[in-house]
């Protein structure tokens, strides 16, 4: 079975300084990876997703992350951070392209200090 | 506007109670979904519907009943309301054998809470 963790429930950061939050995986066959943001009171929006093609995965807002087989990882960069980033980042993984379901990390709250 | 609507966005009730959520996909999808999100904000799925069919069916109590009268359409009904259902539930969607691709489209999310 697939699984997700994410390293650090809080990351704090300054404004304009780079973003790294952490995404490692768990999966019996290629995996799926995806980037949610959650915004105070909303749903969540997807961010990217790595879909076997390119290793690096641009998104919106800035975003991006870059996908290491090697290191089982998927973790989620911005270079300048923004204080519209403030939000709750979720990474999840799907087992294959024909999974029937995303598999979600706790969740990282990033907060931009000014 | 295509979307994942959910209603109501906000549910207060006392323990005991019945109450239903409602939500609707006009995105053409044919898999449906419910997650619970409680209050350290994890993500934990419930349910899944394809084509009406149930596919996905965690360890839930058996308090909660989904239902999907169509593809576009997935219900969850909530008997005897107990104070640890107060969460936030999310309701999704995805075409089935692409979620590798497309992942999940989701509503905006009812929160629940039981006093």
């Amino acid at each position: 079975a697939q699984s997700v963790t994410q390293l650090g429930s809080h990351v704090s950061v300054s404004e304009g300084a780079l973003v790294l939050l952490r995404c490692n995986y768990s999966s019996s066959v290629p995996p799926y990876l995806f980037w949610y943001v959650q915004y105070p009171n909303q749903g969540l929006q997807l961010l990217l997703k790595y879909t076997s093609a390119a290793t690096l995965v641009k998104g919106i807002n800035g975003f991006e992350a870059e996908f290491k087989k090697s290191e089982t990882s998927f973790h989620l960069t911005k270079p300048s951070a923004h204080m519209s980033d403030a939000a709750e980042y979720f990474c999840a993984v799907s087992e294959g392209e024909y999974g029937n379901k995303l598999v979600f990390g706790a969740g990282t709250i990033l907060r931009v200090k000014s | 506007d295509t979307a994942v609507s959910q209603t109501p966005k906000y549910l207060v009730t006392q323990m005991g109670n019945d109450k239903s959520i409602k939500c609707e996909q006009n995105l053409g999808h044919d898999t449906m979904y419910w997650y619970k999100q409680d209050s350290k904000k994890f993500l934990k799925i419930m349910f899944s519907y394809n084509n009406k069919e149930l596919i996905i069916n965690e360890t839930v109590p058996n308090r909660f009943s989904p239902k999907s009268p169509d593809k576009a359409h997935l219900n969850l009904h909530i008997n005897s309301l107990e104070l640890g259902d107060s969460a936030v539930y999310f309701c999704a969607s995805t075409t089935a054998g692409r979620i590798g691709s497309y992942g999940y489209t989701f509503g905006s999310g009812t929160r629940l809470t039981v006093v």
